[in-house]
């Protein structure tokens, strides 16, 4: 069974500038979720989506972060315009369904530098 | 508000030695609870949770956990470290209903042979 898929892998950006991160849950999972692991920090939940509508965005910063999960598949989170304090990991994990298993798959991560 | 404080933010151990690793939880009820672990560049892998009923759960390479409600704890535990179990760990509470996990800030794990 192939896991969750996170792409790029690394990515540098000056701040001011946007960029944007994709996600493919494990196949069948309606469940994703969208976390930032900043250096020394457990990960923090930013956003939440059951199948391709949002349970939970309430960490998610709005003035710059946009998240979609269109088709309830694929996910894309961007950041628009990037600062400093956005360097982090962004993690993506998925579940099979909300009360189901409670127990959720994470990806790689992608590791944001803003300089 | 749930949260998790994992104390030690850096523990040495031998190969060969028994390993214990501090969680303590808040929380208004009964709660999930998830032990974690992520080695360098790669995603985290659930090593056990619990839920409900035993409080000592049993998860993947041999490590189990205690759930102490009386003390808030869940505590990561290993008879016996290897080399391989060099990695930062996390514990987490989850709320029921919508599965929204609340991480600890970590514990690195270093083995020295």
């Amino acid at each position: 069974e192939a896991g969750v898929a996170q792409s790029p892998r690394y990515k540098i950006i000056e701040k001011r500038q946007s960029v944007a991160f994709w996600c493919n849950p494990i196949s069948g999972h309606a469940t994703l979720y969208w976390y930032q692991q900043i250096l020394g920090q457990g990960p923090k939940l930013l956003i939440q989506f059951q199948n391709n509508g949002v349970v939970d965005d309430s960490q998610l910063p709005k003035d710059r972060f946009s998240a979609e999960r269109l088709k309830g598949v694929d996910s894309t989170l961007k950041i628009q315009p990037a600062k400093l304090e956005d360097s982090a990991v962004y993690l993506c994990a998925s579940s099979l369904r909300l009360g189901q298993s409670y127990e959720q798959y994470f990806g790689p991560g992608t590791r944001l530098t803003v300089t | 508000a749930q949260s998790v404080t994992q104390p030690d933010i850096h523990i040495t151990v031998s190969e060969g030695a028994s390993l214990e690793l501090r969680c303590n939880y808040s929380y208004g009820a009964t709660p999930y609870l998830f032990w974690y672990v992520q080695s360098p560049g790669q995603g985290l892998q659930l090593l056990l949770k619990y839920f409900s009923g035993d409080t000592l759960v049993q998860g993947i390479k041999g490590f189990e956990a205690e759930f102490k409600r009386s003390q808030s704890s869940f505590n990561l535990r290993k008879p016996s470290v290897h080399w391989s179990d060099a990695a930062e760990y996390f514990c987490a509470v989850g709320a029921r209903g919508n599965e929204k996990l609340t991480f600890g800030t970590g514990t690195r794990l270093t083995i020295i042979p």
